[in-house]
Parts: structure tokens; sequence; C-alpha cells
């Protein structure tokens, strides 16, 4: 079975300080993808980044970052300088097998509050 | 390009009743997933469907179930409504092909009292 663990349930930080969102993740399959989404409170789930299991290049895009480890099962989440606006909550997900499967299985969501 | 729609975007309903959600995917997207999201279980998947037929499926009752049309636009329906069915229904497309790629809906806030 498929499990992803975000420990931390709230956090809340002032602008511009750097934040890093926690994911664990666990899988018997070789194969799979990870996911981060953002869900503002409009209530859609705005789509971050994928990773597939065979590709541990960490990212950057902006004031995003990503660290995959699979040594540790973990795909962190770093926002640098923080705004207002990255207001929001935030699930890491997994999906495995390398066929068509779009079953995410998700965290529980960190909500993040950015306080001016 | 227009984004996935959902409709009604808020509903209320008594226990017992049932209810129909409906969900249009992105034009072209062909594949639709639907989840439940609740405070207490989070997100959760319900099914999926491709070309009228559906090819994953989530740990629910039967109560829940689902269907996708030619045009690929999809509903679910819950029957019996209970009181634990209150929730955040989400539907996702995505095209033939980039499962991986899957873009969501505003989704459906159900309330059942």
């Amino acid at each position: 079975a498929q499990k992803v663990t975000q420990a931390q349930t709230e956090i809340s930080v002032v602008e511009k300080e750097d934040v890093t969102l926690d994911c664990v993740y666990e899988t018997r399959d070789t194969t799979y993808y990870l996911f981060w989404y953002k869900q503002p409170p409009s209530g859609e789930l705005v789509f971050l980044i994928r990773r597939n299991s065979f590709d541990e290049q960490n990212e950057i895009s902006g004031r995003y970052s990503w660290n995959f480890q699979k040594s540790t099962s973990s795909f962190n989440f770093t926002i640098t300088a923080s705004q207002v606006v990255d207001s929001a909550v935030y699930f890491c997900a997994l999906s495995v097998g390398a066929g068509a499967n779009s079953k995410l299985t998700f965290g529980k969501g960190i909500t993040l509050s950015v306080r001016p | 390009k227009a984004g996935v729609t959902q409709t009604p975007r808020y509903l209320i309903k008594t226990r017992g009743q049932q209810v129909t959600l409906s969900c249009s995917p992105i034009s072209g997207h062909r594949s639709v997933s639907w989840y439940q999201q609740t405070p207490g279980q989070g997100l959760q998947f319900l099914f999926e469907y491709f070309s009228e037929t559906q090819r994953n499926k989530g740990n629910f009752p039967g109560r829940f179930s689902g269907r996708q049309f030619s045009n690929s636009r999809s509903e679910m329906n819950v029957s019996t409504l209970e009181l634990g069915d209150s929730a955040l229904y989400l539907c996702a497309s995505s095209l033939l092909g980039q499962w991986y790629e899957q873009y969501f809906g505003p989704g459906t806030r159900l309330t059942v009292t």
C-alpha cells in the first residue's frame, strides 16, 4: 500500500522568511511519481511539480525548490522569501506504477500562513 | 482554453437523498478522475473514467457511482446520502497518455444535513 505523510499540519511564518514543507512517502513500487499541489481558498488544486522515481535531480522554479531524496523517501518543498500570496494548503501526493494510473494518494496537507 | 468546470459549486441535501455532480473536462481531455476531500480523511480518490469506462476505483461504498459520456463529461452520483458525505468533491481531467498531469476543477461543496 502507498502512504504519504505530511507531519506538519500548520505552519505560520512572517513574510520574507524561508519555509520548508516536509513530505515522506511509502511505497514498494520502484516506479512512481511524486507531486506537490497548492490549494488556495478557492478550492481547486494547482499543480506545482511532478517528479518520477528515476529522477532525483532537485529542481528550482523561482522562489520554489524541491529536494527529492530516495534514500530517506522524502520530497520536501522549500519556499524562499515567502509572500502573503503563498498562504494556502499544500499537498504532497504519490502515484505508483508505470502505466496509466491517475490515482493519487495524498498526504493530509500543510496549511501555510504567511503574515505580512 | 477553458479549465475544468464543475456544477453546481455548492449543494445542500438532506440525509437519505441522492445527488448528482457534474464535471466538464478541459477540451480534448478524455480522462476524468474524482476525489473527495473531507477534514477528517483528507483527499481520497473515488474513481477514474476514460472513454466512458471506469479504469480505477478507490475504496468507497457502492453508494458512490459515476459515469462518463461520449463527450468526456462525467457525472458522479451519491445515493442515500449520509452526514459523512459532506465534503468538497473535486474532479480532474488529463490528456490521453498524460495521466500524471491532472488539472483540477474548483470542486462542488456538498453539505448533507
